[in-house]
C-alpha cells in the first residue's frame, strides 16, 4: 500500500466549476500536510499547507481529518490556469522527507 | 532573489555510465534534499543533507550518493546507470533541519538513460 494515495484523474471540468480532490495517508506519525501544484514538466510548488481546523486561500480550501487520515482540497470557480497536477504531500516530524502522492491531474476547459 | 538552481537542465547518458547533478540552494538555506520523479509518479525522497551531513536517506540503492559542500550547494551522484534511472531529479532547499518551514524546489534535471 502506498503511503499517500490519490485518485490520479484526470478530472475534466468546465471553467467556473467546483472540484474536490481527496487523499489518504497511512502513516499516523505524519505531522505536516500540504498540497503542491505541478505544471507540466515543471517543479512542484507549494499551493498551501493543510491544518486540522481547515484553511482557505482565496478559491482554495483545504481540510484535514486526522482520525480518518484524510486530506482534501476544494477549488471553487475553476480557472483555465488551474489546469495542473495537484500533489498531496505529508511529512513526519524529525526530518525533511516529504512523501508525495501520485498526483491528481486537473484539466479546466473553456 | 535567486531561487534554487540546478544543473544541467537536461542530460542523456547510456547504461552503465555515471552522472553528477548539481544544486545550489536559496541563499541562507542550509538544508538540501534530493527527489526522483519518474514519469506519472510523485517525487520520491532520495537524501537530505544539513550542514554537510546526511540527515535522511530514502529507499534507493547504494549507486546513489550525495554530498553537501561548505557553501551548502550539493551534488547527487548516480553510478552504473540503469534505464529505470531515467527521471526528473529535483533538489529542494529549506532553512532548517527538521522544522515545518517550506521546502522550495529547483527546476530539476531531466535525466534520460539510453
Amino acid at each position: 500500500r502506498k503511503e499517500v494515495e490519490q485518485d490520479p484523474g484526470p478530472f475534466n471540468v468546465p471553467e467556473g466549476a467546483t472540484v474536490a480532490f481527496n487523499c489518504t495517508y497511512s502513516n499516523s506519525a505524519s505531522q505536516s500536510f500540504f498540497w503542491y501544484r505541478q505544471d507540466c514538466r515543471k517543479e512542484p510548488k507549494l499551493l498551501m499547507s493543510v491544518y486540522s481546523s481547515g484553511n482557505e486561500d482565496g478559491r482554495f480550501t483545504a481540510q484535514l481529518n486526522r482520525a480518518s487520515q484524510y486530506i482534501s482540497l476544494l477549488i471553487r470557480d475553476s480557472k483555465l490556469s488551474d489546469s495542473a497536477t495537484y500533489l498531496c504531500v505529508v511529512k513526519s516530524v524529525g526530518f525533511q522527507k516529504l512523501v508525495f502522492g501520485t498526483g491528481t491531474r486537473l484539466l479546466v476547459s473553456p | 532573489d535567486a531561487g534554487v538552481t540546478q544543473s544541467p537542465t537536461h542530460l542523456i547518458k547510456t547504461r552503465g555510465q555515471h552522472v553528477t547533478l548539481r544544486c545550489s540552494p536559496i541563499s541562507g538555506h542550509k538544508s538540501v534534499s534530493w527527489y526522483q520523479q519518474v514519469l506519472g509518479q510523485g517525487p520520491q525522497f532520495i537524501f537530505q543533507y544539513y550542514e554537510k551531513e546526511e540527515r535522511g536517506r530514502g529507499n534507493f540503492p547504494d549507486r546513489f550518493s550525495a554530498r553537501q559542500f561548505p557553501n551548502y550547494s550539493s551534488e547527487l551522484n548516480v553510478n552504473a546507470l540503469l534505464l529505470g534511472d531515467s527521471a526528473l531529479y529535483l533538489c529542494a532547499s529549506s532553512s532548517s533541519r527538521t522544522g515545518t518551514d517550506t521546502q522550495y524546489f529547483g527546476p530539476g534535471t531531466r535525466l534520460t538513460v539510453l
